[in-house]
């Protein structure tokens, strides 16, 4: 069985700039997340959604974060503008459907320099 | 968003030892308890979970020690190996399936 898959695995961009982040989750899953992981930190929730509608934003910087999940499959979390403390590993994580294990993938490490 | 509390922030064993990590939790709502291992540049992967109708559930190694009427709930390592180096965090999500949230995490080293 494939695994959640990330991408880009590293991003360095300066200040202002905007980026965006790419997830594939395991085929089938229903519940998608996105957590925000600084540095020493345990991962933080950014977004959930449930196919592909949001079930949960309250963490999610909605003046410069914003995160779609097109057709219950792929999604995308961008960034714009940049901050310096959005420098964090973002990962991304997909379950069957919500309440039970969720897999993560390897995440995208996003330097904001 | 609901917070989970964890302790010790590190921790430091001998091989073949017990490691002991342990969280708590505020909301009553919550009902699923993983907890998940994560080594440097890997993403979190699942070690075990349990639910509140059980006080105890072990899986080879590791167990899981659940106290509901004090909200607390930690993992047991048993037979610790130099392998088991990695940061655990414990994680909670409401019976609704969401405020999945992490512990701040406990970075576990065992010493060969």
């Amino acid at each position: 069985e494939a695994g959640v898959a990330q991408s880009p695995r590293y991003k360095i961009i300066e200040k202002r700039q905007s980026v965006a982040f790419w997830c594939n989750p395991i085929s089938g899953h229903a519940t998608l997340y996105w957590y925000q992981q600084i540095l020493g930190q345990g991962p933080k929730l950014l977004i959930q959604f449930q196919n592909n509608g949001v079930v949960d934003d309250s963490q999610l910087p909605k003046d410069r974060f914003s995160a779609e999940r097109l057709k219950g499959v792929d999604s995308t979390l961008k960034i714009q503008p940049a901050k310096l403390e959005d420098s964090a590993v973002y990962l991304c994580a997909s379950s069957l459907f919500a309440g039970i294990e969720a897999f993560f993938g390897q995440g995208t490490r996003l330097t904001v320099v | 968003q609901q917070q989970v509390k964890q302790s010790p922030q590190s921790l430091i064993v001998q091989k073949g030892g017990i490691s002991i990590i342990n969280c708590a939790y505020e909301n009553t709502a919550f009902d699923y308890f993983p907890w998940y291992q994560q080594f440097p540049g890997k993403g979190p992967a699942l070690l075990i979970a349990i639910r509140p109708d059980v006080s105890e559930k072990k899986e080879g190694r590791f167990t899981i020690s659940f106290n509901k009427s004090a909200k607390q709930f930690s993992l047991h390592i048993m037979d610790s190996q130099p392998g088991d180096s990695a940061t655990y965090f414990c994680a909670a999500s409401d019976n609704y399936g969401q405020n999945f949230v992490f512990g701040p995490g406990t970075r576990l080293s065992v010493l060969p």
